[in-house]
């Protein structure tokens, strides 16, 4: 089955910009998603590209993918306390069905 | 405004008991699914759904059960409690005829089996 990889803290201050990295194993993988958790929450979509496309930008946010070494990535600028939650890779086939969801990065946020 | 919603929110139960935790949706989504989240493992999937009447098992099914017996509920039983399913269980649904099909995620129940 797919295994997707993250590394399970980044602390950053408050200003700077934040990168949090997913490799995955599927090649096959059509949508990868970005979610986002906030404390005692539920998992929320913050973005997500197709595998056609290199990079996608949506304000402070900008997802990167590198098909040939299976690497996501998403870069968060100017990050606010706001901003600190625990974040999910998860590449996916599409359609609605079935993803498989990285181990999580928790992103602190310092003043 | 459509929702997903889990109960109970909070569970203490024994070894050995039979608990089922509620999942019911109002979107009439078509895909319902099963998580559970520990630290250290994110989220592993239990048992999903495409459908009515259909019922798949994920990567950690064993001693989880689920029925669907009609769109708006997927009901995740656990058979027999066991110590090693103390953990927070996360329901989602989604749209397959959707354009990103995104995954709407409940606000989670925290098991605690003892």
């Amino acid at each position: 089955g797919e295994d997707v990889e993250q590394s399970l803290f980044l602390s950053v201050r408050e200003g700077d910009s934040s990168v949090i990295n997913c490799t995955y194993t599927d090649s096959s993988s059509t949508y990868l998603y970005w979610y986002k958790q906030e404390p005692g929450a539920g998992l929320q979509l913050l973005t997500y590209i197709f595998s056609n496309m290199d990079m996608k930008q949506d304000q402070r946010l900008t997802v990167l993918l590198n098909k040939k070494d299976k690497h996501l990535s998403l870069r968060i600028a100017d990050t606010q306390t706001g901003d600190s939650a625990i974040y999910f890779c998860a590449p996916g086939a599409g359609g609605g069905n079935k993803l498989t969801f990285g181990t999580g990065t928790q992103l602190k946020v310092e003043l | 405004d459509a929702e997903i919603t889990q109960s109970p929110r909070h569970k203490i139960t024994e070894t050995g008991r039979q608990v089922t935790l509620a999942c019911h949706q109002t979107w009439n989504h078509n895909n319902m699914f099963w998580y559970r989240q520990d630290l250290g493992h994110g989220l592993r999937l239990i048992h999903y759904s495409y459908g009515v009447q259909d019922t798949n098992k994920g990567e950690v099914s064993d001693g989880y059960s689920v029925s669907r017996s009609n769109t708006e509920d997927l009901p995740l039983t656990l058979e027999s409690a066991a110590s090693s399913q103390t953990s927070v269980y996360f329901c989602a649904s989604s749209d397959p005829s959707g354009t990103s099909y995104e995954q709407y995620f409940g606000p989670g129940t925290r098991l605690t089996v003892t």
